[in-house]
């Protein structure tokens, strides 16, 4: 597909266990992100991939999250012993630089329950 | 530490009527500032992208203007229709694309 894929759509786990989130960005958009969107946080930064630099880690809220990004295109978001606080959607976006302008295009979201 | 907010959380309008979206931001150093709407269940759809060095974008029948100074922006859209009914969220963009979200407005056009 051309657009940003993210998988599973849903998922729901018990608390204490790991769970993996997917993104596919789109062919050739050298940027990947990673957004939480949870009711009463609204949507905040988690990481972001450029190319081959070191990500920017500075928004994952604790050690139990991590990410990595292979090939420079798939991405995989990955949280060790899952909180009923990290019930939330998780959202990729992937962008292009365009002279500074970064358009950044969404998936649709994983929507994670951890019960 | 930047901060955007945006006003009102939840707007109702008839189909026919312009609607006015406010966001407000408190650190003006930015590079971008990004419109994106949000239907429920689905991700964000891109509408408009103002660069720091532009007055205003223009799409169809949507309008974004950016005052830097005063840290604010809005986005208009005429004659609304009800498929804009969505949440429509402001963020503004760092130097290397990090986004930063406003809560979002809520808006609902009836028929």
């Amino acid at each position: 597909g051309a657009g940003v894929s993210q998988s599973p759509s849903n998922k729901v786990t018990e608390k204490g266990k790991d769970v993996e989130l997917r993104c596919d960005p789109i062919s050739g958009h050298t940027a990947l992100y990673w957004y939480r969107q949870s009711l009463g946080q609204g949507l905040e930064f988690l990481i972001y991939f450029q190319g081959n630099s070191a990500p920017d880690k500075s928004g994952l809220p604790s050690d139990r999250f991590s990410a990595e990004r292979t090939g420079g295109s798939v991405s995989t978001l990955t949280i060790q012993r899952t909180q009923q606080e990290d019930s939330a959607v998780y959202l990729c976006a992937s962008s292009l630089d365009l002279g500074g302008a970064y358009i950044q295009y969404f998936g649709a979201g994983t929507r994670l329950s951890v019960l | 530490k930047q901060e955007v907010t945006q006003i009102p959380a939840a707007l109702s309008v008839p189909e026919g009527e312009n609607l006015v979206l406010n966001c407000s931001f408190t650190d003006s150093a930015i590079y971008n500032l990004q419109w994106f709407r949000q239907d429920p269940g689905k991700g964000l759809t891109s509408l408009l992208l103002i660069q720091s060095s532009q007055r205003e974008q223009t799409s169809g029948r949507l309008n974004a203007s950016l005052d830097k100074s005063s840290g604010r922006s809005t986005l208009y859209i005429a004659a609304s229709q009800p498929g804009d009914s969505a949440t429509y969220l402001c963020a503004v963009q760092s130097s290397w694309g990090k986004l930063q979200f406003g809560a979002g407005t809520q808006v609902v056009v009836t028929p």
